[in-house]
């Protein structure tokens, strides 16, 4: 079975790029998605299918991949954009749903 | 707009069966691309994939929780029903349903949108 790994935290400046990757062997066959956590929250997608961004997400959010990885990139960080960031993915092989465990974004 | 709203018991002894119940607004069931998952989230955890099913009623449950698991839907109710036996304090957490698109079946699996979830504690 596969899995997803994430750096558990990032710490960015406010205005700075913050990237989050998310590793794996699925990822070549499957498509990666990301959600965003505020505490006490529900999860909220930010990204479907590697990059595409849903309505109403902000455009400082983007997605791309590369083979394993895919990363979710946020440009000029604001303070709301604090949060746990969850990316997700399907193994094939079950098939069965993959969350990686986590990144939480710190706004120093 | 579609929303979702989970709703069960808060408080579940060890060894009994939970029932969550999911119920779908804005949206039928019966429409051919909704799908419905289960995911959940011990305390200060990470998110866990739990089941879901398809518009055409095909079920799928994750292999670590599949023997004590059941989905099933009620179109006339607009709801998702979640069963899951024998519960252990590990299984204390928060459980939220989620819209699924499926379309294009397994290559294209998200969740959008997400019910505010339901906090379930598992202790005797």
């Amino acid at each position: 079975s596969y899995e997803l790994t994430q750096p558990p935290s990032v710490s960015v400046s406010p205005g700075q790029t913050a990237k989050i990757t998310c590793s794996g062997d699925a990822l070549p066959k499957q498509y990666g998605y990301w959600y965003q956590q505020k505490p006490g929250q529900a999860p909220v997608l930010v990204i479907y299918k590697d990059s595409e961004r849903p309505s109403g997400i902000p455009e400082r959010f983007s997605g791309s991949s590369s083979g394993t990885t895919v990363t979710l990139t946020i440009s000029g960080v604001q303070a709301e954009d604090e949060a746990d960031y969850y990316c997700q993915s399907v193994d094939s092989s079950g098939p069965y749903v993959l969350f990686g465990g986590g990144t939480k974004l710190t706004v120093l | 707009q579609v929303t979702l709203k989970e709703s069960g018991p808060v408080l579940v002894e060890p060894t009994e069966t939970l029932t969550l119940t999911c119920t779908v607004s804005g949206v039928s069931l019966t429409y051919a691309r909704m799908g419905v998952s289960w995911i959940r989230q011990p305390p200060g955890k990470a998110l866990e994939w739990v089941a879901h099913i398809f518009s055409n009623d095909e079920e799928s449950y994750s292999p670590s929780l599949k023997n004590r698991l059941t989905i099933s839907k009620d179109t006339s109710k607009s709801q998702v029903v979640l069963t899951m036996t024998n519960m252990d304090p590990a299984d204390t957490g928060t459980y939220y349903c989620a819209q699924i698109d499926d379309t294009s079946g397994w290559s294209e699996v998200w969740f959008d949108p997400w019910g505010q979830g339901t906090l379930v504690t598992v202790s005797s």
